[in-house]
Formats: structure tokens, sequence, C-alpha cells
């Protein structure tokens, strides 16, 4: 089946400006992640969602950072007035949460870039 | 507070031989779970393994091979006969049972030449 999609690949955005990275977990899985990976802090956790409730967004680093899920599935994390620290990697996995699966699968990526 | 720490930063091999990588973790959790995934150059982050805190069995899969000791916390990987197509940068991850996040903690990474 289709796996974790994110978009866009690659976006190259100014300082200061807004900017909405989007997930779309497999069907059927109700637990998603967002992860970031930089050179400096390696693959950090960010924020889970249990359906459309985000019960631990310990990991988000400030609050301009937000994410939202609709309908059980598809994640948007928005990023305000981004900052050049922000550039980095924002991964984004889902998993099950019936069974005895416990594995995340990961998507492939959105490559932030804060000029 | 969880740590997995990947001492192994970068390793190079020539085809066919062995290869270990180390993963030595901290958790005060007494269940948890191990993993070990793979970043190929395209960036994809793809599941290797699993392996819970309660089965300290080792396990083969192919040329995979993972060893598991609760005693020492560590969660090593070995590659038999590398490939070319092995190299990547490999990640340890734990992830706690207790809560119902199970966020992962990853290590640092060990990237993985596979010389021809």
């Amino acid at each position: 089946g289709a796996g974790v999609s994110q978009s866009p690949s690659n976006k190259v955005t100014e300082k200061g400006k807004d900017v909405e990275l989007r997930c779309d977990p497999i069907s059927g899985h109700t637990a998603l992640y967002w992860y970031r990976q930089s050179l400096g802090q390696g693959l950090e956790f960010l924020i889970y969602f249990q359906g459309n409730s985000a019960p631990d967004k310990s990991g988000l680093p400030s609050d301009r950072f937000s994410a939202e899920r609709t309908g059980g599935s598809v994640s948007t994390l928005t990023i305000q007035r981004t900052q050049q620290e922000d550039s980095a990697v924002y991964l984004c996995a889902s998993r099950m949460t019936s069974g005895s699966s416990y594995e995340q699968y990961f998507g492939p990526g959105t490559r932030l870039t804060v000029t | 507070a969880q740590k997995v720490t990947q001492a192994q930063t970068e390793i190079s091999v020539v085809e066919k031989e062995d290869v270990t990588l180390d993963c030595v973790y901290e958790t005060r959790d007494t269940t948890y779970y191990l993993f070990w995934y793979k970043q190929p150059p395209s960036g994809e982050l793809v599941f290797l393994i699993r392996r819970n805190s309660f089965d300290e069995q080792n396990e083969i899969s192919g040329r995979y091979s993972w060893n598991f000791q609760k005693s020492t916390s560590s969660f090593n990987f070995t590659i038999t006969a590398s490939q070319v197509v092995d190299s990547a940068v490999y990640f340890c991850a734990l992830s706690s049972l207790s809560g119902s996040a199970r966020q992962l903690t990853f290590g640092s990474g060990t990237q993985l030449t596979v010389l021809p």
C-alpha cells in the first residue's frame, strides 16, 4: 500500500515568513509523529498525534511551531516567522495503535531552508 | 530521561567484510522497545527491526543480525558480507512503553560506507 507522503519535498523561504508542511500518513494509522533532523541536533521528536489530538507536544522548540491534524489523517506543521535555525529536514511518521505493531514508518521528509 | 549513544560516527569497510554497529542506551523504564533504522542517500528512514525489552534472543535476518544484551544496555547490529548497497546512515532508537506517545529517541547515527 501507499507509504507516508510529505509535501513539499523542498521548501526555501525567507527569514520571517511562515511555512506549512504537510504529511499524509499511511491509511489506518492513528498515531502520527513529527520529527526534525538537523546537523547539529540529530533526529528530534517534535509532536505526537493520536487521532486529531496532540497529547504530547513536548518537543516543539518554540511557540512559533504548531501542528494540527484533521479527520484523523492529514497533518500540517506550521512554522511562523521562520528563523535560520529552523533549517532542517522535517520528517513525519505514522504507526498503528492496535495489535502488536509498534514500529513507525517514515515519509521522505521536507527539506526546509531559511535564507 | 532516555538516551541512545552510537559512538561510531563513521565506518568504512571493503565489500564482503563483516561490520558491527554499536548502540548503547539508557532508560529508567523497565519496558521499552529498541529499533534500528536505515537512512540511505535518498533520505527516507527505513525500518529494519524492533526488539522488546522482554526478549533478549538474538535475531538473524539474511545478512543482518542483532545482539541485544540487557546487562550492558546494548543493541548491536552486524552486517555479514557487506555490500555496496548497505552504504547508509544507520540509526538506533529507543521507545518507552510507558505512556501513549512512544516517540523514538534516536542515536546520532553511524555512517557506513562499503567500498567496492
